[in-house]
C-alpha cells in the first residue's frame, strides 16, 4: 500500500531543479507531499486532487496522472532551506493514509 | 491556533512497562490520525479518528497498542508491556473536516524502550 519514490535521494547545487516522483500500486484519489527535515515533524506542501484541483504553495509545482497513479514533485531553483525529505502521501479510502518511501533531497552552496 | 501539542515530548522506559502519549490536535479539528516513525524510514500509519469513533486501526496496531479519543477532542496512544522494537518516534496529526485535507502534525514523542 506505500507508495514508491524515486530517485531514493538527490544532491542538488543551489539553483538547480528537481524532479520528485510518486507511483503508487493502488487508485489515488489525491495526493499529498510533505517535507520533514531531520528530527522535526512534516510539513505539508502540496495536495492534488482528483480532477486536477491543487492546493499548496506558489513555488512548487506538482502533477497528477490519475490513471498512471503517479505524481511528481518539482522543485525549481532549489534553495539551502529545500533540504530534507520530501515524502507523498495517499489515502485510498479516506480512513488510511500511508506516506511514501521517502526522497532524502540536500541542497548544497 | 497553538497547532497540534504532544505529551510528552521524549520517554524511556524499560522492557515490559506501559507507557501512554498524549495528543492535543488543533480545535475544532475533527480527524486524528497517529503515527510511528522510526530513523530513516516514512511515518506509518497507525490508526484514525474521526471526531471519537476509531474508523481504522493499521495491523500495524498489535494488541499492546490502544488509542482513544473519548470526547473528540484529545487522544492518548497507550502501549502495553513495551518491547525493544517499539523504539520510535510517534507522531499525532489533525486536521479539518472534509476529504483531502492537510494533516496538521504535531511535534512527535521520541520513545526509547531498553
Amino acid at each position: 500500500q506505500q507508495p514508491v519514490q524515486s530517485p531514493q535521494a538527490v544532491i542538488l547545487r543551489e539553483g538547480e531543479d528537481a524532479v520528485i516522483n510518486c507511483s503508487s500500486s493502488k487508485a489515488l484519489y489525491s495526493v499529498h507531499w510533505y517535507r520533514q527535515k531531520h528530527g522535526e515533524a512534516p510539513i505539508f506542501l502540496m495536495i492534488l486532487l482528483k480532477g486536477g484541483e491543487q492546493k499548496g504553495h506558489d513555488k512548487i509545482s506538482a502533477s497528477f496522472n490519475e490513471k498512471k497513479q503517479q505524481s511528481s514533485l518539482y522543485l525549481t531553483a532549489s534553495q539551502l532551506s529545500y533540504s530534507g525529505t520530501y515524502f507523498c502521501g495517499t489515502e485510498p479510502t479516506g480512513n488510511q493514509f500511508y506516506f511514501g518511501t521517502g526522497t532524502s533531497l540536500t541542497v548544497i552552496p | 491556533d497553538t497547532g497540534v501539542s504532544q505529551d510528552p515530548r521524549h520517554k524511556i522506559t524499560k522492557r515490559g512497562q506501559n507507557v501512554t502519549f498524549r495528543c492535543d490536535p488543533i480545535s475544532e479539528h475533527n480527524r486524528l490520525y497517529w503515527y510511528r516513525q522510526t530513523l530513516g524510514q516514512g511515518p506509518e500509519f497507525l490508526t484514525y479518528f474521526q471526531n471519537e469513533a476509531q474508523l481504522e486501526k493499521s495491523r500495524l496496531l498489535s494488541d499492546r497498542f490502544s488509542a482513544e479519543r473519548p470526547k473528540g477532542s484529545f487522544s492518548t496512544l497507550e502501549i502495553q508491556r513495551t518491547e525493544q522494537g517499539d523504539s520510535a518516534m510517534y507522531l499525532c496529526a489533525s486536521s479539518p473536516q472534509g476529504p483531502r485535507e492537510t494533516q496538521y502534525f504535531g511535534p512527535g514523542t521520541r520513545l526509547l524502550v531498553l
